[in-house]
């Protein structure tokens, strides 16, 4: 198992600026995901963070926007750059212990609700 | 990438059996459908996996018919705190640590005493 934890847990932010979201974990795992959620909504994959090397973006998600950084097996950060009001949402955090494609249980971090005014 | 379909909302009494089926009908050969809860203002939470046929842990039984483009989450004996949204996971490994990951839009569950 894995536990997580995310700083901050909320944040309010003006237009323009940068936040970025920690994310640590109890243990080493080998997989570690970025995910958004919208209030009422499910879970969109934002990246997958490759631990030493760039993160792997799905569609629709881009680095320059959402920088991410994987120094070591248990630690993660997810920036959300140059934000808009569109960005207010729960950013989530979430790592598989195993990657063996058998044993697929994510744990998930907290989340970081995001207010963009 | 696999398509999810499932019920946007549900209720039960409390202690009835409650079954969550989600429609993933271009699942590939090695895609595992998983189950995740989850309640207001956490993450979600493991629930259960599988590949094919049945599965069942100290919580949920999975089903999976043969041709797999469904999956059956069944909730025994639901209580007041199995009132959250499941969804419905297909995870799509292709080796070297590459993952596709596709979640539903979640059912809601509602527990009534």
């Amino acid at each position: 198992s894995a536990v997580i934890s995310q700083k901050p847990s909320r944040d309010i932010c003006q237009r323009g600026t940068s936040l970025t979201i920690q994310c640590q974990v109890d243990s080493q795992v080998t997989m570690m995901f970025w995910y958004r959620q919208q209030p009422g909504q499910s879970l969109t994959l934002i990246a997958t963070a490759n631990q030493g090397s760039e993160a792997t973006y799905e569609s629709g998600f881009v680095i320059d926007k959402f920088p991410i950084s994987r120094p070591n097996l248990t630690f993660s950060t997810l920036t959300v750059s140059n934000m808009s009001p569109e960005d207010s949402s729960i950013y989530l955090c979430s790592a598989l212990p195993y990657s063996s494609g058998e044993e697929d249980e994510q744990f998930f971090g907290p989340g970081t609700r995001l207010t963009v005014l | 990438l696999a398509k999810t379909t499932q019920p946007i909302s549900m209720d039960s009494y409390e202690g009835q059996e409650v079954n969550i089926t989600c429609s993933h009908n271009n699942i590939a050969t090695n895609d595992y459908i998983t189950w995740y809860q989850q309640f207001p203002s956490q993450g979600p939470r493991f629930i259960i996996q599988g590949y094919k046929t049945k599965v069942t842990n100290e919580v949920a039984s999975l089903f999976i018919p043969a041709d797999r483009k469904s999956s059956t989450l069944s909730l025994p004996r639901v209580s007041l705190s199995d009132t959250a949204v499941y969804y419905c996971l297909v995870v799509s490994y292709s080796g070297a640590g590459s993952y596709q990951l596709t979640f539903g839009k979640g059912t809601k569950l509602s527990v009534i005493p």
